[in-house]
C-alpha cells in the first residue's frame, strides 16, 4: 500500500541549530516527492520538490532534502535554523496521475 | 497574483444545514483537489478533478459532493454535515505533471 512515514511527531531545537526531519514512503514507482511547510494558521506552502534527476534538491529559506532510493527516504536538512521556521512540516509523495499522499506532519519548535 | 482562493475562511454551522465551500483559481490549472486536516491524520484526499466535468473520490468522500462545471472553479458541497466533518478544508490546484498549490483554508465547525 502506498503510504508516507513521518516518525517524529514533535521536534525542538535550538536557534541555529542544524535540523533534519524524517520522511520515509511506500510507493509502487518512484514518486514525486514534496516538502510543504504550513506556519500557523496559514495554508501549505511548497518548500522544495523532487521528480528525477540529481538527489539533492534545494528549496526555498534555505532547506534542502535528499532522495535515497535504497532507503526510501526524503529527509528534509537545514545547517541552521532560524526562529522564523517554527512550523509544521508535511513530507508528501505522489504523482499527477494518482493522488498526493501526505505523511502526517512534524512539528518544529525553535528556542531562541 | 497567481492565487487560490477559498470562501468562506471560518464557518460554524448545524448538523444536517446543506453548505458550500468554494474554491476558484486564477493559474488556468487543470487539475483541482480538495483535502481535509485533521489532527494527526495529516491531510486526506476528499475528492479530486483531472479538467471540467471530470472528478474523482478521493481517500475520504463520504459526506461531499464536487462539481467541475468550469475549471477555475471546483465547489465543495456538503448536503448535510455532520460533525465528524469538522476539519480545516484545504482546495489545491495544479497544471499537469507539477506541484499542487494550496488555498488558504476554511475552518469547518459543525455543531
Amino acid at each position: 500500500a502506498q503510504s508516507v512515514t513521518q516518525p517524529d511527531i514533535h521536534i525542538t531545537v535550538s536557534e541555529g541549530a542544524s535540523l533534519e526531519l524524517r520522511c520515509n514512503y511506500s510507493y509502487g514507482a518512484t514518486p514525486y516527492l514534496f516538502w510543504y511547510v504550513q506556519s500557523p494558521g496559514q495554508g501549505l506552502q511548497l518548500l522544495l520538490k523532487y521528480f528525477s534527476g540529481d538527489t539533492l534538491v534545494q528549496g526555498i529559506k534555505g532547506f534542502e532534502a535528499e532522495f535515497k532510493r535504497s532507503q526510501s527516504s526524503f529527509n528534509l536538512r537545514k545547517p541552521s535554523v532560524h526562529w522564523s521556521d517554527a512550523a509544521e512540516y508535511f513530507c508528501a509523495v505522489g504523482t499527477w496521475t494518482d493522488k498526493l499522499i501526505f505523511g502526517t506532519g512534524t512539528r518544529l519548535q525553535v528556542f531562541p | 497574483e497567481a492565487q487560490v482562493t477559498q470562501n468562506p475562511r471560518y464557518l460554524i454551522t448545524v448538523t444536517g444545514k446543506k453548505l458550500t465551500v468554494t474554491c476558484s483559481q486564477n493559474m488556468n490549472h487543470e487539475y483541482m483537489s480538495w483535502y481535509r486536516q485533521d489532527p494527526g491524520l495529516g491531510l486526506r484526499q476528499i475528492y479530486y478533478s483531472m479538467n471540467v466535468e471530470v472528478t474523482d473520490k478521493g481517500d475520504v468522500p463520504e459526506g461531499y459532493k464536487v462539481s467541475r462545471k468550469e475549471k477555475r472553479n471546483f465547489p465543495l458541497i456538503l448536503e448535510s454535515p455532520s460533525p465528524n466533518q469538522t476539519s480545516l478544508y484545504f482546495c489545491a490546484s495544479s497544471p499537469s505533471t507539477d506541484t499542487q498549490y494550496f488555498g488558504p483554508g476554511t475552518r469547518l465547525t459543525v455543531l
